[in-house]
C-alpha cells in the first residue's frame, strides 16, 4: 500500500531500554521528519532528514538518534528511554522543497515505565 | 521569537454555525503558514495553508484570514459540520533554508449536531 506506515503503533518499555520506532514511506519524498505531540505543547520536530544520510536536529533532540541509510526509511532510536519522552510520535514526509509537509504516519503511542 | 500561539484551547460550535482560531507568530521571516486537521487516532492532515502575499485564502468552508501587520492569521469553518469535530493545529515555517516548523497547541474543535 502506498503512503507511509509506521510500527510499531503501541509500545510499552521500561526506563533505561533502547526502543526503535521505525517509518517507512512509499512515495519516495526526499524529506522525512520526526515529531512527538504532548498535550500542552503541540507537535515538536525531533529530527528531520533532507536526504538519505543527510539529518539534522530539530527543536528536542537530546536522547533521540536517527538515521536515514535508505530514502523510504527514517528510524526513530530512543537510546536509553527516560519516562518524560511518553509521548505520541509521528514521522512525515515531504516531496518539495521548501517543505509543504503533507503527510504524516498513523503515530506510534510510547510509554515509558 | 519562534513561538506561535493558538487559541482558544477548545471551543464548542453548533452545527451550521462558524468556527474561528486564532494564530499568533513573532518572527517576520516565517513565510509558510499552514493548518493541519487531527481525528482521534490518527496523524495531523494539511487542511489549507496561505503564503504573506495574500490576506486571504479560500477553499470549501474553510478560509484562511492572514493580517501580516498584526503577525497574525486565523482559521474559519464556515457552516460547521459534526464531521469537522477534530484537533485543528497552525503552524508556521520558513520556506528556504530550513524545514523546520513551529505549530501552534492544538484547539480542539466540538460541532453540535
Amino acid at each position: 500500500d502506498a503512503g507511509i506506515t509506521q510500527s510499531p503503533r503501541y509500545k510499552i518499555t521500561e526506563t533505561g531500554r533502547q526502543v526503535t520506532l521505525m517509518c517507512h514511506q512509499t512515495w519516495s519524498h526526499s524529506y522525512m521528519f520526526w515529531y512527538r505531540q504532548d498535550l500542552g505543547h503541540g507537535l515538536r520536530l525531533i529530527y528531520y532528514s533532507a536526504a538519505a544520510d543527510i539529518t539534522d536536529k530539530g527543536e528536542v533532540p537530546d536522547g533521540y538518534v536517527v538515521s536515514r541509510s535508505k530514502t523510504e526509511n527514517f528510524p526513530l532510536t530512543l537510546e536509553s528511554a527516560t519516562r518524560s519522552q511518553t509521548s505520541v510520535y509521528f514521522c512525515a514526509s515531504s516531496e518539495s522543497v521548501p517543505g509543504e509537509l503533507q503527510y504524516f504516519g498513523p503515530g506510534t503511542r510510547l510509554t515509558v515505565t | 521569537q519562534q513561538q506561535v500561539k493558538q487559541s482558544p484551547q477548545s471551543l464548542i460550535v453548533q452545527k451550521g454555525g462558524i468556527s474561528i482560531i486564532n494564530c499568533a507568530y513573532e518572527n517576520t521571516a516565517f513565510d509558510y503558514f499552514p493548518w493541519y486537521q487531527q481525528f482521534p487516532g490518527k496523524g495531523p492532515a494539511l487542511l489549507i495553508a496561505i503564503r504573506p502575499d495574500v490576506s486571504e485564502k479560500k477553499e470549501g468552508r474553510f478560509t484562511i484570514s492572514f493580517n501580516k501587520s498584526a503577525k497574525q492569521f486565523s482559521l474559519h469553518i464556515m457552516d460547521s459540520q459534526p464531521g469537522d469535530s477534530a484537533t485543528y493545529f497552525c503552524a508556521a515555517s520558513f520556506s528556504s533554508g530550513t524545514y523546520k516548523y513551529i505549530f501552534g497547541t492544538g484547539t480542539r474543535l466540538k460541532v453540535l449536531a
